[in-house]
């Protein structure tokens, strides 16, 4: 699987949109962008995934760049609740979901 | 409700001890995972089973045993043997391989210590 860099922390005000990068340069034509999110002390929760086009559902969308090395994970209308560590991975689509490679990922803080 | 279950949430052992965390899943999963995750840090893969009677040794699979002799049951051992067994421990399971549209659904986790 393709390695990501994501940015250890951010913030976000409650209400606003949260823009959450991850860069995928190395990423392979095989292979989908996917996002998932671990509230402190519990398991991690799949927010979303895709391939080239722009994904969204009731929980976030998805922006990949044209050229597939980046993508975007929003959350646009961010409340205290999705105060959370979310994962970037790259997976390609012959193989297991578990075996994924979960990060540090980036600590999402929303603020009052 | 389907789901994935571990017992306990919370784990205490004295030092030496082997101890077996639970996942149960029942979501018709064929394939179920564990990993091990410490403070600030993502998740390292522990082993993982693609079908009942089969697993494969994940990253750091020194110091620990599984069994899959169900289906639906994905137990861990930490043993003696693993020389820094405090963490919060996660149990995963997914459809299997070959398809985009799986994700991994994950337990609870179980957080043990070690004294």
């Amino acid at each position: 699987d393709a390695k990501t860099t994501q940015p250890p922390s951010m913030d976000c005000a409650e209400g606003r949109a949260a823009n959450l990068p991850c860069n995928h340069s190395t990423i392979s034509g095989n292979e989908y962008v996917y996002w998932y999110r671990q509230i402190h002390s519990q398991g991690p929760q799949y927010i979303i995934h895709g391939l080239k086009n722009n994904e969204t559902n009731e929980m976030a969308s998805l922006i990949i760049t044209e050229d597939r090395k980046s993508s975007t994970l929003i959350l646009p209308h961010a409340t205290l609740r999705d105060t959370a560590v979310y994962y970037c991975i790259v997976r390609a689509v012959n193989t297991n979901a578990g075996k994924s490679t979960f990060g540090d990922g980036t600590t999402l803080t929303v603020k009052p | 409700d389907g789901g994935i279950t571990q017992s306990p949430k919370y784990l205490f052992r004295k030092e030496g001890q082997n101890v077996t965390l639970s996942c149960e899943q029942n979501l018709n999963h064929d394939a179920m995972y564990w990993y091990r995750q410490d403070p600030g840090q993502g998740l390292r893969l522990i082993y993982y089973s693609q079908i009942v009677n089969d697993f494969q040794k994940g990253d750091i699979a020194e110091g620990y045993s599984v069994s899959r002799e169900k289906k639906e049951s994905f137990p861990l051992t930490v043993t003696s043997a693993q020389k820094n067994p405090t963490a919060f421990y996660l149990c995963a399971s997914s459809i299997g391989s070959g398809s985009r549209y799986t994700e991994a659904f994950f337990g609870q986790g179980t957080r043990l210590t070690v004294v």
